[in-house]
C-alpha cells in the first residue's frame, strides 16, 4: 500500500532556513500536501503541488517535488518561532485509478525553532 | 465563521461508555471524512462520505459506526469505548473527492481530544 515518510524531528535557529522533507510511494500521487499542527490545535493547510510541478513558491514557503525519486520538500526561509509545529506530508492518489483511495499521511515532522 | 466545527473538542470518559462526536462543515462541500491520530501523531483514515452515502470504510472495529444525517454533518458514534480509542479524532471535508484539482482540497476541523479512563 502506499507509505509517506518523514524525519521525526528538526531543530533550527530563528531566522535560519527549514527544510522538511518527505518520500512517499504511490507513483500515481496526484496531490502532495504540506500541513501544519500548532499544539492543541487542527490541521491547517499550507499549501499543495500537483504532480506535474516541480516547484511552488508562496512567500516564505517553497515546495520542491521531485518525481523520479518520490521526494518532497518545504523549505520556510526565515524560520520564526511561531513556525514550531508538527508539519505532515500527505499524498492523494488519483481518485479514477485508485477507487476508494484517500489521503495518506506522514508521521510528521516536529519542527522547534530555538531563538 | 468557523468551516468544519466538531463538537465536543474534549471528551472524557469511562472504558464501556457509548459517546459521539458532531461534525458540521458549512462550507457546501460534499465530501466529508473522520481520522484518527494516535499519541504518536499518526493520522489515520477511517471512514468517508459523499452526499450521504458511504465512500471510504478503513479496518475499523465494528464499535465506531459514522451517520451523516445530510451532507453538511458527519457525526461519529463509539460502542463499548476501550483505552485504545484514546486519541485525537478529525473531521474534515472537501468539495468533491472525485476531482483532480482544488475541489478535492480537504479542510480539517479543530479536533476532538477523546480520553477512555
Amino acid at each position: 500500500g502506499e507509505d509517506v515518510e518523514q524525519s521525526l524531528f528538526l531543530s533550527v535557529r530563528e531566522g535560519d532556513s527549514s527544510v522538511i522533507n518527505c518520500t512517499y510511494t504511490d507513483s500515481s500521487s496526484t496531490y502532495l500536501y504540506w500541513y501544519k499542527q500548532e499544539p492543541g490545535a487542527g490541521l491547517q493547510l499550507l499549501t499543495y503541488i500537483f504532480s506535474n510541478m516541480d516547484m511552488k513558491q508562496d512567500q516564505r514557503l517553497t515546495v520542491l517535488l521531485n518525481k523520479k525519486d518520490k521526494h518532497l520538500s518545504l523549505r520556510i526561509a526565515d524560520t520564526q518561532t511561531g513556525d514550531s509545529a508538527i508539519y505532515f506530508c500527505a499524498e492523494s492518489p488519483s481518485p479514477f485509478d485508485n477507487y476508494g483511495q484517500n489521503f495518506v499521511f506522514g508521521p510528521g515532522t516536529r519542527l522547534s525553532v530555538l531563538p | 465563521d468557523t468551516a468544519v466545527s466538531q463538537t465536543p473538542k474534549y471528551l472524557v470518559t469511562q472504558m464501556g461508555n457509548d459517546k459521539s462526536i458532531k461534525c458540521e462543515q458549512n462550507l457546501g462541500h460534499d465530501t466529508m471524512y473522520w481520522y484518527k491520530q494516535d499519541s504518536k501523531k499518526f493520522l489515520k483514515i477511517m471512514f468517508s462520505y459523499n452526499n450521504k452515502e458511504l465512500i471510504i470504510n478503513e479496518t475499523v472495529p465494528n464499535r465506531f459506526s459514522p451517520k451523516s444525517p445530510d451532507k453538511a454533518h458527519l457525526n461519529l458514534h463509539i460502542n463499548s469505548l476501550e483505552l485504545g480509542d484514546s486519541a485525537v479524532y478529525f473531521c474534515a471535508s472537501s468539495q468533491d473527492w472525485t476531482r483532480v484539482d482544488s475541489q478535492n482540497i480537504q479542510y480539517f476541523g479543530a479536533g476532538t481530544r477523546l480520553s477512555v479512563l
